[in-house]
C-alpha cells in the first residue's frame, strides 16, 4: 500500500511560520491535498493540486511538491489555524486516495 | 451542501447502512464524483470509495470485499453499505465531493457510527 507519513505534531508561536510535511515515495509526481480539521468539525480544504488555494483560504497558506515531500506553510500563524493538518493523494496503482497520518499545529 | 443520515448504532456482523442528501448539486453532475470518509474516534481519516452518476464505482482495497456504494439520481442522494461490521469500523462517516482523482472540497458535517 502507498504511505503518506507527516510528524505527529509542529508548534509555532504566534506570527511565525509552521511548516508541515508530508512524505511519501514519488510523492512529486502526484497531486497533493491538504485539509485542515479543528476539533468536532469536518476537514477543510485549504491547498489543492500541490499549491493552489480554494477561495476563502486565506493567503497565508501556501503548498509545494518536490520529489518525495510535500510541504504545507503556513506564514504568520495565528490562533485561530491550530487544528490537524492532513496530506491526501490519489494513488493510481490501487486506485484510491491515501491520507497523511496528521499533524497537529500548535500555536504556543 | 450534503447532509449524512442513518442509524448510529449497528450491532456486529450486520450491515451498516448510510446516505448522503446532495443539495445546491446534482448527484448526475458529469464533473463530480460522490465519496465516502470515515474517521474513527481520536484517529485520522480513511479513503472508503466513490461512486460516478454513471454508477462507475473504485473502494478502499482494504474495505473492497465489503463495501458497496450506490447512487440514486432521481432522489439526488447517494448510499454506503458496509457488510460484516466489527468493532473496529466504529467512526465518524463523512460524505464528499469531488472531481475525478481530485481533492474533496465539499465535506457533509458527519455522522458518528458505532458497532456494539
Amino acid at each position: 500500500s502507498y504511505d503518506l507519513t507527516q510528524p505527529p505534531s509542529v508548534s509555532v508561536s504566534p506570527g511565525q511560520t509552521a511548516t508541515i510535511t508530508c512524505s511519501g515515495d514519488k510523492l512529486g509526481n502526484k497531486f497533493t491535498s491538504w485539509y485542515q480539521q479543528k476539533p468536532g468539525q469536518s476537514p477543510v480544504l485549504v491547498i489543492y493540486q500541490d499549491d493552489k488555494r480554494p477561495s476563502g483560504i486565506p493567503e497565508r497558506f501556501s503548498g509545494s511538491n518536490s520529489e518525495d515531500t510535500a510541504t504545507l506553510t503556513v506564514s504568520g500563524t495565528q490562533a485561530m489555524d491550530e487544528a490537524v493538518y492532513y496530506c491526501q493523494a490519489w494513488d493510481s496503482r490501487t486506485a484510491h486516495y491515501v491520507f497523511g497520518t496528521g499533524t497537529q499545529v500548535t500555536v504556543l | 451542501q450534503l447532509q449524512e443520515s442513518g442509524p448510529g448504532l449497528v450491532k456486529p456482523s450486520e450491515t451498516l447502512s448510510l446516505t448522503c442528501t446532495v443539495s445546491g448539486d446534482s448527484s448526475t453532475s458529469s464533473i463530480h464524483y460522490w465519496g465516502w470518509i470515515r474517521q474513527p474516534p481520536g484517529k485520522g481519516l480513511e479513503s472508503i470509495g466513490s461512486i460516478y452518476f454513471t454508477g462507475n464505482t473504485y473502494y478502499n482495497p482494504s474495505l473492497r470485499s465489503r463495501v458497496t456504494i450506490s447512487v440514486d439520481t432521481s432522489k439526488n442522494h447517494f448510499s454506503l453499505s458496509l457488510t460484516s461490521v466489527t468493532a473496529a469500523d466504529t467512526a465518524l462517516y463523512f460524505c464528499v465531493r469531488h472531481e475525478y482523482q481530485a481533492a474533496f472540497d465539499i465535506w457533509g458535517q458527519g455522522t458518528m457510527v458505532t458497532v456494539s
